[in-house]
Formats: C-alpha cells, structure tokens, sequence
C-alpha cells in the first residue's frame, strides 16, 4: 500500500449506529487530519494530530471522536449521527506542522439515514 | 466575505485550449499556496504548491501567485479532456498546519 489509504470507502448507516472510519498513511508523515466535505462547500477541517496528539479541534460535535494511536494510523468514531452529517470524510497527512503540503485520502462516502 | 474566494463554474473548455483559474484571499497572513485536483468520488490529489509570490511550472501547468493582489492564478496548457475535474486552491500563514480551501472550480474539457 502506498500514499493514504482509508476504510471503508462507502458507508451507510442509521443515526443510532456506531462506525469507525480508518485511515493509514504509510509516507512517514508525523500531522493526520480529519476533513469534511460536502456538496457545494469547502473543505472542512476537523481535527489535525500531530505526533499522536490532537492539536486541533475545529468546534466538532462530540458525536464525532477521533483516536490517533500513532502517527501512522487515525479512526474516526460515529455515534447517533444526523442526516446531515452525511458527506465525504477525508483523511490527510503531511510531514510537520508549518506550511507542508497535505495528502490526502480517497475519503470515506457516508451516509446517514 | 469568505477567506477564500474560488469561483465554482463549471468552466468549460475545448480540448487543447488554455485553462485558467484564480483564488482571491483576504488574509495577508498567507504565504504557501496549493492547487489541488479532485476527481468525482475521489480524494484531492496535490498539484502545485508554491512559497510566496512568484511562478512555477510543472509540465503542463503554471501556477502564479501575486501576494500584492492576493490572487493566485493555475494555468493548464493544452487541456485535455483527462483533466476534467475539481479544482482546488489552498493556502496557509505557514505558522501552523491549518490549511484553509477555496470552494473549487469545476472544469469540463470537451473533446
């Protein structure tokens, strides 16, 4: 496997399911993040983990938890989701903190019914 | 006003015609620039990334930034219908690893 990879790639899921969304980097990056994307907006920034810590949480509902157990590797748990927290979750990474360039992920496509 | 302005299009072009696409921020902060592209139902794949003003060229595309005008410009030369997509700018101060996204700009080349 090579770049950012996550699982699963499709998700469908009611709003009182509880999922994880993985991602795994092999670049030897040391900063994940979490994004959301939507129709017709911005990316969304989540949350970033840099060296395994959470650096960054962009005033995300305690619904989503992220989990980073090394710097390889971040989950996303889902739990008693809206249907509007429907979108493509994206996972990226990069080297350091100041300035690098992100890789991103496929994303995870999720619905919530 | 948004940090970031990126017109969403679509913009549609004939095959081998020069696409040309431009962010403007409002944050004078900003100081790395990147163009992304996103394929449907894809992540966004980098393409450019560039440190404060200038040009630079990759093949068949040039990206430009005039920080003076906070306005930053990705330029695809002989378009073809394989870079139909989703395009991205980003930028960031550099001072932490926030990057802050335009909208996209949705690209259609026409064979």
């Amino acid at each position: 496997e090579t770049g950012v990879t996550q699982t699963p790639r499709h998700l469908v899921m009611g709003m009182t399911n509880k999922k994880s969304l993985k991602c795994e980097q092999h670049l030897g990056h040391n900063a994940m993040y979490w994004y959301k994307q939507s129709a017709k907006k911005p990316l969304e920034l989540m949350f970033v983990y840099n060296f395994k810590e959470q650096t960054e949480n962009n005033s995300v509902p305690s619904r989503f938890s992220p989990e980073c157990p090394n710097s390889s590797h971040l989950f996303l748990h889902l739990h008693t989701l809206q249907p509007e927290d429907s979108a493509l979750y994206l996972c990226a990474s990069s080297p350091s903190g100041k300035g690098n360039e992100q890789f991103f992920g496929p994303g995870t496509r999720l619905t919530v019914l | 006003q948004k940090e970031v302005e990126q017109d969403p299009g679509p913009l549609s072009v004939p095959e081998g015609a020069i696409v040309s696409l431009n962010c403007t921020y409002s944050n004078s902060a900003f100081q790395y620039f990147m163009w992304y592209r996103q394929y449907s139902r894809k992540g966004p794949e980098l393409l450019m990334y560039t440190y404060s003003s200038g040009n630079k060229e990759d093949g068949r595309f040039t990206a430009q930034v005039d920080k003076s005008s906070k306005y930053i410009s990705l330029f695809i030369r002989d378009s073809q219908p394989s870079d139909s997509a989703t395009y991205l700018c980003a930028m960031t101060p550099g001072t932490g690893n926030k990057l802050t996204f335009g909208g996209g700009t949705r690209v259609l080349v026409k064979p």
